[in-house]
């Protein structure tokens, strides 16, 4: 199947700085991008659908201006948490589609933790 | 919007047995449904989806089975290996607007040898 890679899997920051997750597809044009985020032992929880070249779509109770997507090519998009508390540590992934009726193929995720 | 409730939300079978993992859907527009099994810290993987204009699939020890009309599909896995522990998902692909996924909530299956 086609690849999505996710960087970084891990980070641990402090509290109030931003972090950057970075998603991209591989061998395949991503036209479509989700964001999830999963507590443990939970479903995904969808945070938002970036389109290339378009802002963002998120979901009711996501913060906009605190999880900022950006969606710049066909094989990029990033999620940067700004200012980071400790009730933002999750596990966030990202998936990847080529388009409607297309398969999703999903990141590694990454695991955050803000001290 | 589309609602996907998955049940059971826990499945513990001895290995060589079958598992059933079913899944309700509300939009009867739904017409995509794929399956993902997750490791423990690992991405979603699928493993089997239908579509609606099929009623079963089956890959090797693995079959999918839609009933469009009650508006349910379910994820069959027969002679259970420990190494087929995770938790699966199911999800829904309504095709109006933006075909956005609908997942269930999970089932983490434990399959003891």
């Amino acid at each position: 199947g086609a690849v999505v890679s996710q960087h970084p899997s891990r980070v641990i920051c402090k509290s109030g700085t931003s972090v950057k997750i970075e998603c991209r597809s591989l061998d395949f044009q991503a036209t479509t991008m989700f964001w999830y985020r999963q507590f443990p032992k939970q479903s995904l929880m969808l945070m938002a659908t970036s389109n290339e070249g378009s802002k963002a779509t998120y979901e009711q109770g996501v913060e906009k201006d605190k999880f900022l997507i950006n969606h710049a090519s066909l094989t990029l998009s990033t999620l940067t948490v700004t200012s980071a508390h400790p009730e933002d540590s999750s596990f966030y992934i990202c998936s990847a589609s080529g388009g409607v009726g297309e398969k999703l193929f999903f990141g590694s995720g990454t695991q955050l933790s803000v001290l | 919007g589309e609602n996907v409730e998955q049940h059971p939300s826990t499945l513990s079978v001895q290995e060589g047995d079958s598992a059933v993992i079913k899944c309700t859907y509300s939009d009867s527009a739904s017409n995509y449904f794929p399956w993902y099994k997750q490791e423990l810290g690992k991405r979603p993987q699928l493993i089997i989806d239908i579509r609606s204009n099929v009623g079963e699939k089956k890959d090797q020890r693995i079959a999918v089975t839609l009933n469009k009309t009650a508006k349910h599909f379910s994820l069959h896995i027969t002679e259970t290996q420990p190494e087929d522990s995770a938790v699966y998902f199911c999800a829904s692909y309504s095709s109006g607007g933006s075909y956005i996924p609908t997942f269930g909530r999970g089932t983490s299956l434990i399959v003891h040898p």
